[in-house]
């Protein structure tokens, strides 16, 4: 199994609340991204990394920020939660272009 | 826009019972399709990639093909346990940063 931690793995937390996740990996991996999974959507992309501090964003992004300030580290950061930020998070790792991501255990973060 | 459409939402089959599952896409230029198997409360697990028409990969009982303008995973004398939610995803040459996935397909096997 690929090496990636996701952490926490479960989390409730109130509406208005920052929520930071973190994703970890030890394959020295250049492509590091953010998915959240809801039903009926599939997985959408929040943000990806390309590089240590070089971030872009996908189709989701809005009310969401990231951080890569090391080649393992992969923050995503709920800036003031809404309930529809519940959802399955998933985080994946790439080694490059044109090859297949490996995917973290996810993190289900319930807003209330 | 790129697509992904996966069909069926859902599928049962008796054990033994072979079948397919459809993944079409329409993106500028494909640059991979990806299959990956994911199971209740765990993260995709990462199955197949296909770069261009015609291409063929197996493994165990799946064997997944690609076609310009749709994928196909074929199940054959399947198992209970390959009961799972399959996906598919697709990245484009113009920005192949990016993975784009089908919603899945719910396979059930029944013994």
């Amino acid at each position: 199994d690929a090496g990636i931690t996701q952490s926490p793995r479960h989390k409730v937390t109130e509406t208005g609340t920052p929520v930071t996740l973190r994703c970890h990996q030890t394959e020295n991996h250049r492509y590091m991204y953010w998915y959240r999974q809801d039903p009926g959507h599939g997985l959408r992309l929040i943000h990806y990394s390309y590089g240590v501090k070089d971030t872009d964003k996908g189709e989701v992004s809005d009310g969401y920020s990231v951080s890569r300030s090391k080649t393992e580290d992969f923050l995503l950061t709920l800036e003031s939660a809404t309930s529809s930020q519940t959802s399955v998070y998933f985080c994946a790792i790439s080694d490059g272009a044109n090859t297949e991501a490996f995917f973290g255990q996810g993190t289900r973060l319930t807003v209330v | 826009e790129d697509q992904v459409t996966q069909s069926p939402e859902a599928l049962r089959l008796q054990e033994g019972e072979s079948s397919s599952l459809n993944c079409s896409y329409t993106v500028s230029g494909l640059r991979g399709l990806f299959w990956y198997r994911q199971d209740p409360g765990k993260g995709p697990e990462f199955l197949f990639t296909l770069y261009s028409a015609g291409e063929e990969k197996e493994k165990e009982r799946l064997k997944a093909t690609l076609t310009k303008k749709e994928s196909f995973l074929h199940i054959t004398a399947p198992k209970p346990e390959d009961s799972a939610t399959y996906l598919c995803a697709v990245q484009a040459n113009y920005n192949f940063n990016k993975f784009y996935f089908g919603s899945g397909t719910k396979l059930n096997v029944k013994p």
